[in-house]
């Protein structure tokens, strides 16, 4: 295990309506990036947190925002769902400097 | 084109027999390079790093090609337990944080 968890595990959510996903960090990592998988297809990057500050964006539109707290957990938000938001949502804890990155268990997102 | 490119698969293997595939990038100055495997409906779990050097862990083996801009991974020994699906990533140097992840190719080892 990573040490990084996610919540929560699955959400159905209806198109238009907003979202908010939670993420703690591996001890002792303070950089977590957020990536989102849809079926069949790689992780595609979000953004990315390090000291509370986004440090990296994705090719995502602006209603996909995120926020780092003090204890270097996290969350993403999303505004006006669409239907191919859903996905799987990715997690991942990382050091500083360090390119490995440790991933928690997802969220399964569905929009309908 | 795809920044990050596998042949999805799947590769059929009998259990105990060597399998091997290739990933290709397209940014020349990508940095670092790791495979990542997933098993179905679960979280991307770190394999190894690749080097430039090639290195191996265990019946792992991954080899980079800097020239050729691919890499590889070599499975020796295959156990049922292998089967899953393996994530060829790349990190630009541009945006060290941000990992480019390849749609995957996907082993299943047979009895």
């Amino acid at each position: 295990e990573t040490g990084v968890t996610q919540s929560p595990t699955h959400l159905i959510k209806t198109r238009g309506q907003q979202v908010t996903l939670r993420c703690s960090s591996q001890s002792g990592h303070n950089t977590v990036s957020w990536y989102q998988q849809a079926l069949g297809q790689g992780p595609q990057f979000i953004f990315q947190y390090y000291r509370e500050e986004e440090n990296g964006r994705g090719n995502f539109p602006p209603r996909f925002s995120g926020l780092q707290f003090p204890n270097y957990s996290s969350e993403l938000n999303v505004n006006a769902l669409e239907l191919d938001d859903s996905a799987l949502y990715l997690c991942a804890s990382s050091l500083p400097g360090f390119h490995e990155q440790y991933f928690g268990p997802g969220t399964r997102l569905t929009v309908t | 084109r795809k920044e990050v490119e596998q042949d999805p698969g799947p590769f059929n293997v009998p259990e105990g027999a060597t399998v091997a595939f290739n990933c290709t990038y397209s940014n020349s100055a990508s940095q670092s390079f790791f495979w990542y495997r997933q098993d179905c409906r679960k979280e991307p779990k770190l394999l190894m790093s690749v080097y430039s050097s090639g290195n191996e862990d265990g019946r792992f083996t991954a080899q980079l090609n800097r020239a050729s801009q691919y890499i590889s991974l070599l499975i020796r020994d295959s156990k049922l337990s292998d089967s899953a699906t393996y994530l060829c990533v790349v990190t630009p140097t541009d945006s060290w944080g941000k990992l480019q992840f390849g749609a995957g190719t996907q082993v299943v080892v047979t009895p």
